[in-house]
């Protein structure tokens, strides 16, 4: 499997609501990352998972919350949200520390809409 | 910053001619990479260059680095429609930051 895989590929979501992101590899990799995408503008990164921990929170406001349950999933809560966060978010992993660094495997993404 | 920027924005060719793109970064790198992007899609990773390379090559994919000038450049040859997307280089540190894009469109 050299897949990373995201759920669900299209969301509408409201301002009051909670809901999450999943993103799932088997890979064996140990970073796993979220990014965020606005039209035309390159991804930004929001948070790395290194080993299950969170190594870096690139000042994501708290309406955004990861989770990292075991090496193969990486979350995404959100609650609360602007409808300025509408955006294709995008997870991704690597072999960090391990083997040969071939780059980030992304998934499809998230397409988050907030009405 | 490390973000790279690409040069041009955006571009159109005809089908079968070469394409070329350049990035430019601010400070010293591990290595740089080339990543495509299909429109509101997940990126793809394209190639990877260690600062100690100079070039390298991947099917009809050649890539440049010139660490004296902070530059890179990807070429495509012979291009092809399902090159039509957005191409990006981002350079790594600790994380990867990724270059503003060079969308580029194939015209039959």
């Amino acid at each position: 499997d050299t897949e990373v895989t995201q759920t669900p590929k299209h969301l509408v979501m409201g301002m009051t609501n909670k809901k999450s992101l999943k993103c799932e590899q088997h890979m064996g990799h140990r970073a796993m990352y979220w990014y965020k995408q606005k039209a035309k503008k390159p991804p930004e990164l929001m948070f790395v998972y290194s080993y299950e921990k969170l190594s870096i929170n690139e000042s994501v406001p708290s309406r955004f919350s990861p989770e990292c349950p075991n090496s193969s999933l990486l979350n995404l809560h959100l609650h609360a949200l602007q409808p300025e966060d509408s955006a294709l978010y995008l997870c991704a992993s690597s072999s960090k520390g391990l083997g040969p660094w071939n780059g980030y495997t992304f998934g499809s993404g998230t397409r988050l809409t907030v009405v | 910053s490390q973000q790279g920027e690409e040069d041009p924005q955006a571009l159109s060719i005809q089908e079968g001619e070469n394409a070329t793109m350049n990035c430019s970064y601010k400070t010293s790198i591990n290595n740089l990479q080339w990543y495509r992007q299909n429109s509101g899609r997940g990126l793809v990773h394209l190639i990877l260059i260690r600062s100690n390379e100079r070039e390298k090559h991947s099917g009809r994919l050649r890539v440049t680095l010139d660490t004296s000038k902070k530059s890179s450049s990807l070429l495509i040859t012979a291009s092809r429609a399902a090159d039509t997307a957005s191409y990006f280089c981002a350079t790594q540190d600790d994380k990867i930051i990724f270059g503003k894009g060079t969308r580029l469109h194939i015209l039959p």
